[in-house]
């Protein structure tokens, strides 16, 4: 089983519509939660920590659930320009970064 | 500004011969990392360093080696380059004193082909 696991996709929404990506973590003893995007053929970017009372970003919203070892990102109002890969990335005891392997989104207009 | 550059960014070689991609960044961090990304396993590291003359080995170590011997520089050598090793390599660093360990910044990657 992985570390970190997200569905692959893709996702393909139209402008305006929100979405939601799930990932699971296996390792009960993860520190911290993040979501990262990467654009096509570009480096991995931080976009958001995941807290566990649920963070908001804009149009984004984080959910952490430690019981269930499930992570959520919601986007609101899809743009065009958030089309990418978003990395679901936990930080273990070891103090290093494991990500799932991502999550395609095409935002058509 | 400050910045994580790899070089090269495109680089083909032949099974069997020894590659050494560059990473050098100017924000003066003490953590540096290579990362590699394949499709369907996400980034998985390969080496990491928390200072000068620091190398530890990450999940995927076997074929590379990794020297620190300033802050600036991590370079990534691959001893006996093979075609498992095709892949685009990222390198990261991130400041631990300021930040938190998993704010890491990555530079542009490097995309190697092994025939």
């Amino acid at each position: 089983r992985k570390e970190v696991e997200q569905d692959p996709g893709p996702f393909n929404v139209p402008e305006g519509a929100t979405v939601a990506f799930n990932c699971t973590y296996s390792n009960s003893a993860s520190q911290s939660f993040f979501w990262y995007r990467q654009d096509c053929r570009k480096e991995p970017k931080l976009l958001m920590s995941v807290y566990s009372s649920g963070n908001e970003d804009g149009r984004f919203t984080a959910q952490l659930n430690r019981a269930s070892q499930y992570i959520s990102l919601l986007i609101r109002d899809s743009k065009l320009s958030d089309s990418a890969t978003y990395l679901c990335v936990v930080l273990g005891s070891a103090r290093q970064l494991t990500f799932g392997s991502g999550t395609q989104l095409t935002v058509l207009p | 500004d400050a910045e994580i550059t790899q070089s090269p960014r495109h680089k083909i070689t032949e099974t069997g011969r020894q590659v050494t991609l560059a990473c050098h960044q100017t924000w003066n961090h003490n953590n540096m990392f290579w990362y590699r990304q394949d499709l369907g396993h996400g980034l998985r590291l390969i080496h990491y360093s928390y200072g000068v003359q620091d190398t530890n080995k990450g999940e995927v170590s076997d074929g590379y080696s990794v020297s620190r011997s300033n802050t600036e520089d991590l370079p990534l050598t691959l001893e006996s380059a093979a075609s498992s090793q095709t892949s685009v390599y990222f390198c990261a660093s991130s400041e631990s004193e300021r930040e938190p360990i998993e704010t890491q910044y990555f530079g542009p990657g490097t995309r190697l082909l092994v025939l």
